[in-house]
Order: structure tokens, then C-alpha cells, then sequence
């Protein structure tokens, strides 16, 4: 199984910062790897898919891009309703592996 | 609109199985796979397995290989999801989901509302 490590656990920000979530796999996959948001309560949320493409719906604030086995979530100026749980999932092959989450918490 | 909605809450005693159903509507049912995620309580989310409900072929995560079962029922647009042999570490919360697109390679995009499953003796 392709396994995604996702950092940091947590990170603590304040409304306007420009922050990023780090998700790396442990093999290739390409550009095969999407991020959602979750809030308490709810199901997940497609943010991102295939690396890079936005989900329609979703702000221009969110991006994301890939280097290798590296991959990256910014957001370029958090709003309030942006603090939630993040996480990647690679969709190149089965078993669609998540990574464990990021929670961001308002600083 | 795309809707998945899933059947209610399960309490089930260690040992014993479960069947979650997702019913889709507002799209053509057999055009998208259906995946099955599940999160324990205060957990991340877990990918479980998947069905083509256009010819019924599955793929499972090993962790569940043995004693999960996803089907689909054309008729009625619904796909289900057997568990068996429960134990405490099987409670969650079970969200079945549909792809963003039709083909291979496509992750979740549209979820249902989330079944709860608790497993206690």
C-alpha cells in the first residue's frame, strides 16, 4: 500500500496568514492526489484533485502543487471559516490511502 | 441534485455483522464508482473499498479483505456495505461516497450524511 504522511499534526495560525500542509507519499503517484477540508460534524469536503485542479465552489484562496512525492496545500490568506481538519488522499491506486490530518487552530 | 443517503444508526454486539445501504440519486448510478470511508470517533478517515455499480467488480483494502462485501443493486440505485465478525474497533462512522469522475482513478467528491455504527457487548 501507498502510504501518505501528512504534516504538521497541528498548526496554529491567525485569520490573513498564509499557511501550508505537506502531504508526502511513500512511492510515486504522479499527480494522483486530492485534499479535503472537514469540519466537526460533517464529511469531507473536495478541495483539491489531481494535485493541483480546484474544486468548482471552492476559493481561489486554496491551491495546491506537487514536486516529486511531495505535495502541498496552501492557502494564501485564512478566513475564519478555514479552520478545520485537512486531509490528503492519493487516488492512483487502491487502497485510496488518506493521510492523518492536519487540524488548524486559530493562534 | 447528487444525493447519497444512508441508512441509520447500527448498534451491534462483538462478533456480529452489519449492512450499511447508500441510495443515489440525481445522477446516472451506474456512470460512478462508489467508495466506502469510515472514521472512528476522533480519528482520520479511512478508505475502505470501492464498487463499479456499471459491472459490480470491487476492491478492497487488505486490512478488511475477508470480511467486507460492498454490492449494488441497479434496481433501485443503491449500494450496500457488509461488515462481519464486529468488534469494538469497527465503531465509526461509515460515509459512503461517490467519484468525482467516471472513470478509473477518480477520488470522492459528493459524500452521504454518515452512518453511525457502535459496537458494544
Amino acid at each position: 500500500d501507498i502510504q501518505m504522511t501528512q504534516s504538521p499534526s497541528t498548526l496554529s495560525a491567525s485569520v490573513g496568514d498564509r499557511v501550508t500542509i505537506t502531504c508526502r507519499a511513500s512511492q510515486s503517484i504522479d499527480m494522483w492526489l486530492a485534499w479535503y477540508q472537514q469540519k466537526p460534524g460533517k464529511a469531507p469536503n473536495l478541495l483539491i484533485y489531481r494535485a493541483s485542479g480546484l474544486q468548482s465552489g471552492v476559493p481561489s484562496r486554496f491551491s495546491g502543487s506537487a514536486s516529486v512525492t511531495e505535495f502541498t496545500l496552501t492557502i494564501s490568506s485564512l478566513q475564519p471559516d478555514d479552520f478545520a481538519t485537512y486531509y490528503c488522499q492519493q487516488h492512483k491506486s487502491y487502497p485510496y490511502t488518506f493521510g492523518q490530518g492536519t487540524k488548524l487552530e486559530i493562534k | 441534485q447528487v444525493q447519497l443517503v444512508q441508512s441509520g444508526t447500527e448498534v451491534k454486539k462483538p462478533g456480529a455483522s452489519v449492512t450499511v445501504s447508500c441510495k443515489a440519486s440525481g445522477y446516472t448510478f451506474t456512470a460512478y464508482y462508489i467508495h466506502w470511508v469510515r472514521q472512528a470517533p476522533g480519528q482520520g478517515l479511512e478508505w475502505m473499498g470501492i464498487i463499479n455499480p456499471k459491472d459490480g467488480t470491487t476492491s478492497y483494502a487488505q486490512k478488511f479483505q475477508g470480511r467486507v462485501t460492498t454490492t449494488r443493486d441497479t434496481s433501485t440505485s443503491t449500494v450496500y456495505i457488509e461488515l462481519s465478525s464486529l468488534t469494538s474497533e469497527d465503531t465509526a462512522l461509515y460515509y459512503c461516497a461517490r467519484s468525482w469522475g467516471g472513470s478509473f482513478g477518480n477520488p470522492p467528491l459528493y459524500w452521504g450524511q454518515g452512518t453511525l455504527v457502535s459496537v458494544s457487548s
